[in-house]
């Protein structure tokens, strides 16, 4: 089945771009996703990027995405500290599937 | 505004007793979903409804059950709550009857203690 793998923590310093980096093993995979989870709320969406795009950008957030090695990754440029909070990765790949979601990676931004 | 709402926000009850977690949603969605989220982060699927009289359960199996009698509700009922209960229960929905870029919109979930 679809599988989709995240490291689970990351310690930036405030100022400093994150990367955050997803694989997934679903090569039919048609969007994927960026959620943000903050502490004590629910999900909420950042971005997605359509399988036949390599790159988008949004402020100071760009998400790449290598099809080949089915590899997705978010950069947050000038992190803040209100950027600390758990992101996950997710897929979508047909029409009315559910998604899959990664287990999280945790960033924890210093001062 | 349209929105998706879970109550109540924090609960704490004694093992044995029956509790519904509510969820509403005032979008108009026929998917709805519940995920339970462990300490160490992950999501896992729980139930989910496609519409109205249509529910499933989902890849990690449960105790609970659900319900879908209208669309805008999506309620999740512990008969006899256990301490291996203890979670935080997070409903969701979307709007996938076209292809298209649609993210599943969260509640800001109901964080459940048994004691």
């Amino acid at each position: 089945g679809e599988d989709v793998e995240q490291s689970l923590f990351l310690s930036v310093r405030e100022g400093d771009s994150s990367v955050i980096n997803c694989t997934y093993t679903d090569s039919s995979s048609t969007y994927l996703y960026w959620y943000k989870q903050e502490p004590g709320a629910g999900l909420q969406l950042l971005t997605y990027i359509f399988s036949n795009m390599d790159m988008k950008q949004d402020q100071r957030l760009t998400v790449l995405l290598n099809k080949k090695d089915k590899h997705l990754s978010l950069r947050i440029a000038d992190t803040q500290t209100g950027d600390s909070a758990i992101y996950f990765c997710a897929q979508r790949n047909n029409y009315g599937q559910n998604f899959v979601f990664g287990p999280g990676t945790r960033l924890s931004v210093l001062p | 505004e349209a929105d998706i709402y879970q109550t109540p926000r924090y609960l704490v009850i004694g093992t044995g007793k029956k509790i519904t977690l509510e969820c509403s949603q005032t979008m108009g969605h026929d998917k709805m979903y519940w995920y339970q989220q462990d300490p160490g982060m992950e999501l896992h699927l729980i139930h989910y409804s496609y519409g109205v009289n249509s529910t499933e359960k989902g890849d990690l199996s449960s105790e609970s059950t659900v319900s879908r009698i209208r669309t805008e509700h999506f309620p999740l009922t512990l008969e006899s709550a256990r301490p291996s209960h203890t979670s935080q229960y997070l409903c969701a929905s979307s709007d996938e009857g076209e292809v298209g870029p649609y993210g599943y919109t969260f509640g800001s979930g109901t964080r459940l203690t048994v004691v």
